[in-house]
């Protein structure tokens, strides 16, 4: 089955700079790399995702790049604001269905 | 916009009870899943329904038992409720399983087992 490996557990930055979060998958037939956030007492929520038709997806403060060859994806994340304070998941669609990472819990220092 | 509502925010129950988490979702999907989420393990899948009376065991489904009698209602059931099934309990649903499958989360259920 699928294995997502997500890095690191705990990210702290400052306000105003950038964070970058990696995952990495085992299944080459894995296809569809959502991005979940979860704030604090909800339940995730989308916030981009990627196929595997793209390299690189954009939406505002927020960017998602994916190396199929190397089978993996990071979320980058610019000019951190205290409302990105949260978990990050990534995941991965495979003939298995969906695999979560572990979660990166984001700190933004004032 | 996709509403995905828990029946409890937090619970509280003894060892050995019989516990039912209830999920409703209101926009026809089909395809509803029960995650428990832990510290440092992430999100696990239990169970999943793709429809009605339709059941597939996930990751973790020892202990759990589902109910997925009308298309709406997906319901997670804990036969003799055990301390280490204490956690944080997520339920989504998606339109679609596979590509494009978007997964909807409730706000989740924390479930403290004594």
């Amino acid at each position: 089955g699928e294995n997502v490996e997500q890095h690191p557990s705990t990210l702290s930055v400052q306000e105003g700079d950038s964070a970058v979060i990696k995952c990495t998958y085992s299944d080459s037939a894995s296809n569809y790399f959502p991005w979940y956030k979860q704030e604090l007492g909800k339940g995730p929520q989308l916030i981009i995702d990627i196929r595997s038709n793209v390299g690189e997806k954009k939406d505002q403060r927020i960017a998602v790049t994916l190396n199929k060859t190397a089978k993996h994806f990071s979320l980058h994340i610019t000019e951190t604001q205290p409302e990105d304070s949260a978990v990050y998941f990534c995941a991965a669609i495979g003939p298995d269905g969906l695999t979560f990472g572990k979660g990166t819990h984001l700190i933004i220092q004032p | 916009d996709v509403k995905v509502t828990q029946s409890s925010r937090y619970l509280v129950k003894r060892t050995g009870e019989k516990v039912f988490l209830e999920c409703v979702q209101d926009m026809d999907h089909e395809n509803m899943f029960w995650y428990r989420q832990d510290p440092g393990l992430g999100l696990r899948l239990i169970y999943f329904s793709y429809d009605v009376k339709m059941k597939e065991k996930g990751d973790i489904p020892e202990g759990y038992s589902v109910s997925r009698e009308k298309k709406e209602r997906f319901s997670l059931i804990l036969e003799s409720a055990s301390t280490n099934q204490t956690s944080m309990y997520l339920c989504a649903s998606s339109l679609l399983l596979g590509l494009a499958a978007e997964q909807f989360f409730g706000p989740g259920t924390r479930l403290t087992v004594l």
